[in-house]
């Protein structure tokens, strides 16, 4: 049973740095075609998706939002890390993580298949 | 890379079929088939509903469908349930990364 939990402030100030943590079970990011994303959802508004890392290390950016992320895993822990720096109040969202799996018939990664609660993150002075 | 193009807004009585576009470009949509559609109840993290255009995981009922014609990908659900009033946003493979829709609430009558 694959289980994801998003952890980190719910609060940052204008101009901090946002560290959140991934927490999964049920899979390993050690092993071959697993990955995991990170996708946010402002109140109201859409998804969007911000970065990707799998099991060789591979890491993937938004192009509009990569200058200011950085994803890194420790698999001995099962956590995926985000930082995203210069926080603005338009970064106020819900933080989502979500496993991904790499398809090696296709040549392609799959979709998101279990994602995570989500954290609400609030960026305020 | 621009959001997928999804109508802001569908509705449909209990029953009827109703179908939601996503129009995306040739560099994503156009480009792969891997278009996956999740659903969103309020307050709640998003589901998969179908991937890979068209395929659909374990559990999700048959009443949910995805298909695809060029750069449009769509999702149509069939004898609408009130179950199924909910937000529903695509999303494609764009080479390196990954877009999603501007998603569409569903409004059951």
């Amino acid at each position: 049973q694959i289980t994801l939990k998003e952890s980190g402030p719910t609060l940052v100030k204008p101009t901090q740095t946002l560290t959140l943590t991934c927490t999964f079970s049920g899979f390993s990011l050690s092993t071959s075609g697993v990955g995991v994303g990170w996708i946010r959802q402002p109140p109201g508004k859409a998804l969007e998706w911000l970065a990707l890392i799998y099991w060789n290390d591979d890491k993937r950016y938004s192009p509009s939002l990569k200058s200011r992320l950085t994803i890194t895993k420790d698999t001995s822990k099962n956590q995926v890390v985000l930082t995203m720096t210069n926080m603005d109040p338009v970064d106020t969202a819900t933080y989502y993580c979500a496993h991904r799996a790499y398809d090696f018939w296709s040549g392609y990664p799959r979709e998101f298949d279990y994602w995570g609660q989500g954290t609400l993150v609030t960026v305020s002075s | 890379q621009s959001a997928l193009t999804q109508p802001a807004s569908v509705s449909g009585s209990p029953g009827q079929s109703i179908t939601i576009s996503c129009t995306g470009t040739s560099s994503d949509v156009g480009s792969y088939n891997l278009v996956s559609w999740y659903q969103q109840h309020p307050g709640k993290a998003p589901k998969l509903m179908i991937y890979e255009v068209s395929k659909r995981p374990s559990g999700v009922s048959n009443r949910f469908s995805g298909s695809k014609s060029g750069n449009t990908a769509s999702l149509t659900i069939s004898g609408l349930q009130a179950e199924d009033e909910a937000d529903y946003y695509c999303c494609s493979y764009a080479g390196s990364s990954v877009v999603f829709g501007g998603g569409t609430k569903l409004t059951v009558l």
